[in-house]
Formats: C-alpha cells, sequence, structure tokens
C-alpha cells in the first residue's frame, strides 16, 4: 500500500506570495491531518480534515487554509507568506473511523519544505 | 490547553545499551491517548508506541517499552538493546479523545546511537 505522499518535496516563494501545498492519504483513510514544524515552535497543528469537513483547527492565523476532495486528498493554502511561514509542512493520513471516531495512529508524509524569502 | 514537556533536549547512547527518555504531559482529562513518534534524519515520522491512558499496563513494542505514570503525568520510552537505526528526534505526543486527530507534540529529544 502506498504511503502518504506530499507534493512537492520542496518551495521557494517570496514574501507575499501565496502557495499550495498537496497531500495524498493513504488508500481508504478518510482524515488528514496538518502540521507546522519549525526550529523555534516544533511541531505544531493547523488543522484536520475528515470527509471533506474540517473537524479541528489550530491556533494559527487566517491566512491558513485547507480543504479536502471527494477522494480524502488535501490541499492547504498559504496566503500573503511571511518568513516565518519557513517550515517543514507535514501531512498525516489516519482511517478516522466510521463515525469520525479516534484514529489510533497516523501516518506522516515526507512533508514538503517552504523557504520564504 | 495540554501542553507536553521533554526536558531532555538531546542524548547519546552506546550501541547495544539502554537509553530511556522522559516526557511529562498536563492535562485535566482522564480519557486521552500518549504516542512516542521517530524521525530519522531523512524526516519521515513514524510512530513507534501508543499508549491509552485507561490501560493501566505499560505497552510494549519489540525494543520499545513505555513506563506510564498516570497520576505523575509521566510517560517515559525505555529502548533496549539500542541500535544505530534508532539515531533519530524522538517526540512525546497526546491526543484527547475529544479533540479528534489533533496530536500536542513535545519538543523532541535528539538521540545519537554511538558504535
Amino acid at each position: 500500500k502506498a504511503g502518504v505522499t506530499q507534493t512537492p518535496r520542496y518551495l521557494i516563494k517570496t514574501r507575499g506570495q501565496q502557495v499550495t501545498l498537496s497531500c495524498s492519504p493513504i488508500s481508504g483513510h478518510r482524515s488528514v491531518s496538518w502540521y507546522q514544524q519549525t526550529p523555534g515552535q516544533g511541531l505544531q497543528f493547523l488543522f484536520e480534515y475528515f470527509s471533506e469537513t474540517q473537524r479541528n483547527k489550530g491556533n494559527f492565523p487566517g491566512r491558513f487554509s485547507g480543504r479536502q476532495f471527494s477522494n480524502s486528498r488535501s490541499e492547504m493554502n498559504v496566503s500573503t507568506l511571511e518568513l516565518g511561514d519557513s517550515a517543514l509542512y507535514l501531512c498525516a493520513s489516519s482511517l478516522g473511523g466510521l463515525a469520525g471516531g479516534l484514529a489510533l495512529e497516523q501516518f506522516f508524509g515526507p512533508g514538503t519544505r517552504l523557504t520564504v524569502l | 490547553a495540554q501542553t507536553v514537556t521533554q526536558s531532555q533536549p538531546e542524548m547519546s547512547v552506546q550501541e547495544a545499551e539502554t537509553v530511556t527518555l522522559s516526557c511529562t504531559y498536563d492535562t485535566s482529562e482522564s480519557n486521552y491517548y500518549l504516542f512516542w513518534y521517530k524521525q530519522p534524519p531523512s524526516r519521515q515520522m513514524i510512530l513507534v508506541i501508543r499508549q491509552e491512558a485507561y490501560k493501566q499496563q505499560n505497552a510494549t513494542e519489540n525494543r520499545f517499552s513505555v513506563n506510564f505514570q498516570k497520576a505523575a503525568k509521566s510517560f517515559s520510552l525505555k529502548i533496549s538493546d539500542s541500535q544505530l537505526g534508532d539515531t533519530a528526534m524522538y517526540f512525546c505526543a497526546f491526543m484527547k479523545k475529544e479533540y479528534g486527530n489533533k496530536l500536542v507534540f513535545g519538543a523532541g529529544t535528539i538521540l545519537r546511537v554511538k558504535s
């Protein structure tokens, strides 16, 4: 079974631009979560989508948004990029459960390294 | 809000020896899950072990085991017979059931296994 894939793997943008990152979950997984990893702040939860609906949201500004498609693939978008948005963005997928219940294991992708100049 | 603290930024261990990584957390909840994740230098994060808070028995996965002290809110990871491939960043993580799949991570501990 293929793992979680994220595209692109590397991105370089300039301040003020916007960026879209993509995540394809493991087949059959309906939940996709996004995390931001930086040396200073560590790993922080951005949001989670389940069956095309945002189920949880972290403490990030509205410039960070996401969506999930009917095939469970997810995208996250960051508008008006700032230098502090430079980070490794990790996507994780999990089964999510038929009733949206707790999935005990999240499978992480390799991440997208975003550099904002 | 839940917090997870890993007080050891870096640790090293000789190959074949045993090492223990510490983790404490703060929560008022009784129903939650705890995890240890490993992130090797290649960056792919993988689950090492998980513990359900309502289970008193400590979880074990091959060379990896935990010491879960619910009253003390402590969740340490013991790695036995350390191998070079265990070199990685280790993250302790908390998940409150009602929050769905939101993981709250500690700052991580870099573990270096030396030959």
